[in-house]
């Protein structure tokens, strides 16, 4: 299995603010990772796919970045709708998932 | 547009099994894959397995293999999973999901179902 080490667990952040969350395989994963985004009592959406493509109707504050082990989601200009959990996943094998990271405006 | 409309909540007893579905529309079933997932509030989510709808071929994650039983209905684009012997390690939201094209990314989920095993 793929580990997927995601961090923080949870967040504190201003309206405005850039934020950056880390996701971390226990080995290389070819940039096969998604980021999604989940509100309470919903479904997760898609943000980002193939490490650094944005899913169709994903507002541009959101990026993807990285390779190898190592990749990123950056919010910049955080809204009051960005408040959520939001977990990667990866793709080279079956589909593992983060741990998550769970947002809050401070 | 993409639509995976799952069933309602269940509440069931130790031991006991549930069929959980999800009727999709607005694309072409026969030659797609569903996953489903397992999320308990709070936590992270888990990859159940796959299903081909145009051959019922499978997938599964070697922790729900026994487990879960995932099924397709191509006359009324729906796919099914079963959950047998459950406990209240089972209690869970379940998600199925559309994979993307060609990856095992997921933009189309249902709205998740909620099943409850207790006596």
């Amino acid at each position: 299995d793929i580990q997927m080490t995601q961090s923080p667990a949870s967040l504190s952040a201003s309206l405005g603010e850039t934020v950056t969350i880390e996701c971390r395989a226990s080995e290389d994963i070819y940039n096969g990772l998604a980021w999604y985004q989940q509100k309470p009592g919903k479904s997760p959406q898609l943000l980002i796919y193939n490490a650094n493509s944005l899913h169709t109707g994903v507002p541009s504050r959101f990026s993807g970045s990285g390779s190898g082990t190592q990749y990123s989601l950056k919010i910049n200009s955080l809204q009051s709708e960005d408040v959520a959990s939001y977990f990667c996943q990866q793709y080279y094998d079956y589909p593992t998932f983060g741990g998550g990271t769970k947002l809050e405006l401070k | 547009q993409v639509k995976l409309q799952q069933s309602g909540a269940e509440l069931v007893k130790p031991g006991a099994s549930v069929k959980l579905s999800c009727k999709t529309s607005g694309y072409t079933f026969s030659t797609s894959y569903m996953s489903w997932f397992k999320q308990i509030p709070g936590q992270s989510i888990e990859w159940i397995g796959m299903i081909y709808a145009g051959d019922g071929g499978t997938g599964y994650n070697q922790k729900f293999k026994g487990k879960a039983t995932l099924t397709v209905d191509t006359s009324s684009s729906t796919a099914y999973m079963d959950l047998s012997s459950l406990t209240t390690e089972d209690s869970a939201v379940y998600f199925c999901a559309r994979k993307g094209s060609p990856y095992n990314w997921f933009a189309y989920w249902g709205q998740g179902t909620l099943v409850t095993v207790s006596s």
